[in-house]
């Protein structure tokens, strides 16, 4: 079964430009979290989507933004990239949600640089 | 905020050795899990604990989920340069329904 897919991979963008992340999650996965992982702050929980429901939510500001699909896909925005944007962001897909996740599977994330 | 403490942060040893890696915390947890992240990719889970005082083990790997469902640990018993990466544990909480990462221990094991 196909696992977690992030597009794109890498990227390279300018400060103050925005920047959409896709994610994909496992077939019959409904759950969708958003990650930024970066050596200094280790994993930090942006967002969690259910349903197309946004469910719990991360200490981010307003600039970093998601979404959910239908079809469980999901994206995430961040507008007026700073240059602390720059992170490994990391999809998670898991069949429950909240309290009844029993683990994840993540993508291979998407590498932000922002110069 | 919850927060999981890992240690020891960085660990190098050498091929054949034992090791633990210690997650802590002191919130109460409905569930911990235990990943491993190689370089450029996204962490793999190994292991969920879901009961205080659970034992579970992964062929060489055997992971505890404390009593009191706060803290857990990972033993690697006779660990190979395969085991080399970044691991990570997460506890789930029941109330705000949200997982917690720890900031991981970064194993280097050499043959």
């Amino acid at each position: 079964k196909a696992g977690v897919t992030q597009t794109p991979r890498y990227l390279i963008k300018t400060r103050g430009q925005q920047v959409t992340l896709s994610c994909s999650p496992i077939s019959g996965h409904r759950s969708v979290s958003w990650y930024q992982q970066t050596p200094g702050q280790g994993l930090q929980f942006l967002f969690e989507y259910f349903s197309e429901t946004q469910r719990n939510k991360g200490n981010f500001p307003g600039r970093f933004s998601g979404r959910q699909f239908s079809n469980s896909r999901s994206e995430m925005n961040v507008s007026t990239l700073e240059l602390g944007d720059s992170a490994l962001y990391l999809c998670a897909s898991s069949f429950g949600q909240g309290a009844l996740n029993y683990g994840y599977t993540f993508g291979s994330g998407t590498r932000l640089t922002v110069v | 905020t919850q927060l999981l403490e890992q240690s020891p942060q960085f660990l190098s040893i050498q091929e054949g050795e034992n090791l633990t890696v210690y997650c802590n915390s002191s919130s109460v947890f409905s569930s911990l899990q235990w990943y491993r992240q190689e370089p450029g990719e996204g962490p793999v889970l190994l292991v969920t604990v879901v009961t205080g005082g659970e034992v579970k083990k992964l062929k060489r790997l055997t992971f505890q989920f404390g009593d009191a469902r706060k803290d857990s640990s990972l033993h690697i018993t006779a660990a190979q340069p395969g085991d080399t990466g970044l691991y990570l544990c997460a506890g789930v909480n029941t109330n705000a329904g949200k997982s917690t990462f720890g900031d991981g221990t970064t194993l280097t094991v050499k043959p």
